[in-house]
């Protein structure tokens, strides 16, 4: 298995500003996986971020105002921009890891972020 | 191209009773499925998962998951509900290695004493 961290685990920002969050793994791992779980929603994939290229966004999520970082195979960051009320949600970050029967994606704890 | 499809965003049941919690997918390639609980304010946490391996999965905490193909379906049961299984259920699907989950829309259990 794969144990997962992030930070900050929640944040109330202002509108307009920015928050990086952080998903450290504590082995290397090929593919991390950024998911947004808005209020009483379901998860929905922002990006797919591969160590040493730039990160594949999902339609509907650009990288201007989701940049993301992969500078090596444990870490990554995720910066939501110029935030808006819109954008309170939980942000969990995901990789796979191969169990010994077969590969299985881990979540973080999740950052609760709120946005006023 | 994978989906799923959650059927009943609640289910409620009273303690000692049986939980079924349905989920049908659809995949243009072999699936792989998975199971995922979320406690109130929690994380996910992984219950249990399809590997294309024996068709009845048994997860953590008595949960158990039949995979039928011919149906396209991945129920997930527990012969008796405890208070402690309230939770948001997630059914997910991914086409192979290295790519992402999709999920359903999620099932919350509640358990009536």
């Amino acid at each position: 298995s794969a144990v997962i961290s992030q930070k900050p685990s929640r944040d109330i920002c202002q509108r307009g500003t920015s928050l990086t969050i952080q998903c450290q793994v504590d082995s290397q791992v090929t593919m991390m996986f950024w998911y947004r779980q808005q209020p009483g929603q379901s998860l929905t994939l922002i990006a797919t971020a591969n160590q040493g290229s730039e990160a594949t966004y999902e339609s509907g999520f650009v990288i201007d105002k989701f940049p993301i970082s992969r500078p090596n195979l444990t870490f990554s960051t995720l910066t939501v921009s110029n935030m808006s009320p819109e954008d309170s949600s939980i942000y969990l970050c995901s990789v796979e890891s191969r169990d010994r029967f077969a590969d299985t994606q881990y979540f973080g704890p999740g950052t609760r972020l709120t946005v006023l | 191209a994978q989906s799923v499809t959650q059927l009943g965003s609640h289910v409620s049941v009273s303690e000692g009773a049986l939980v079924l919690l349905r989920c049908n997918y659809s995949s243009s390639v072999p699936p792989y499925l998975f199971w995922y609980v979320q406690y109130p304010n929690q994380g996910l946490q992984l219950l249990l998962k399809y590997t294309s391996a024996a068709t009845l999965v048994k997860g953590i905490n008595g949960f158990e998951a039949e995979f039928k193909k011919s149906e396209t379906s991945f129920h997930l049961t527990k012969p008796s509900a405890h208070m402690s299984d309230a939770a948001e259920y997630f059914c997910a699907v991914s086409g192979r290695r290295n790519t992402p989950l999709v999920f359903g829309k999620g099932t919350r259990l509640s358990v009536i004493a």
